[in-house]
């Protein structure tokens, strides 16, 4: 089955810096992938949709600035965290629509601290 | 856009019980309905899901009902195990090809 990669799982980084986390298709072709965030007890709320070869679509109050989506290849989606806060500590999760309306995969999710 | 309500947020039974949870949406043209188990810290599993096309899928103890016209589905957890608490989300396909998840429902099922 269609399998999605993503890395890292944890990290921590201080206030201030970025970070980039990486979500990548291992069997499959993906033009689509979507950015979710999951706060502590909380559903997943759609940040935004990272299109290949062009720009990303962003939910509304998602501040595209500051989370940097770069779709370049069909295999490779990532998300940066830009000047992150500890507000930004969330777990972060990347999924891909598997062929057509087959199904969705996840990614295993990061879990970005910030300190 | 898509709205998904989820009910109720927490749910304990009993070894040996039913456990039901139930979610609403609000766009008429969302056609996939699946429904996720997610542990603490790792991605949600699709346990069941369901198209616009049927009313009910059923896999071992696990089903889920689609009422289209009253635009709600429902997942229904027979004969709980402890293995079975987790948090539940329903989810629905929007047509922009993106899921908007209910708010979740903690499971928790008492030996």
């Amino acid at each position: 089955g269609a399998v999605v990669s993503q890395h890292p799982s944890r990290v921590i980084c201080k206030s201030g810096t970025s970070v980039k986390i990486e979500c990548r298709s291992l069997d499959f072709q993906a033009t689509t992938m979507f950015w979710y965030r999951q706060f502590p007890k909380q559903s997943l709320m759609l940040m935004a949709t990272s299109n290949e070869g062009s720009k990303a679509t962003y939910e509304q109050g998602v501040e595209k600035d500051k989370f940097l989506i770069n779709h370049a290849s069909l295999t490779l989606s990532t998300l940066t965290v830009t000047s992150a806060h500890p507000e930004d500590s969330s777990f972060y999760i990347c999924s891909v629509m598997v062929g057509g309306e087959a199904g969705y995969t996840f990614g295993s999710g990061t879990r970005l601290t910030v300190v | 856009g898509e709205n998904v309500e989820q009910h109720p947020s927490t749910l304990s039974v009993q070894e040996g019980d039913s456990a039901v949870i139930k979610c609403t949406y609000s766009d008429s043209a969302s056609n996939y309905f699946p429904w996720y188990k997610q542990e603490l810290g790792k991605r949600p599993q699709l346990i069941i899901d369901i198209r616009s096309n049927v009313g009910e899928k059923k896999d071992q103890r696990i089903a889920v009902t689609l009422n289209k016209t009253a635009k709600h589905f429902s997942l229904h957890i027979t004969e709980t195990q402890p293995e079975d608490s987790a948090v539940y989300f329903c989810a629905a396909n929007t047509g922009r090809r993106a899921l908007t998840f209910g708010s979740g429902t903690r499971l928790q099922v008492q030996p």
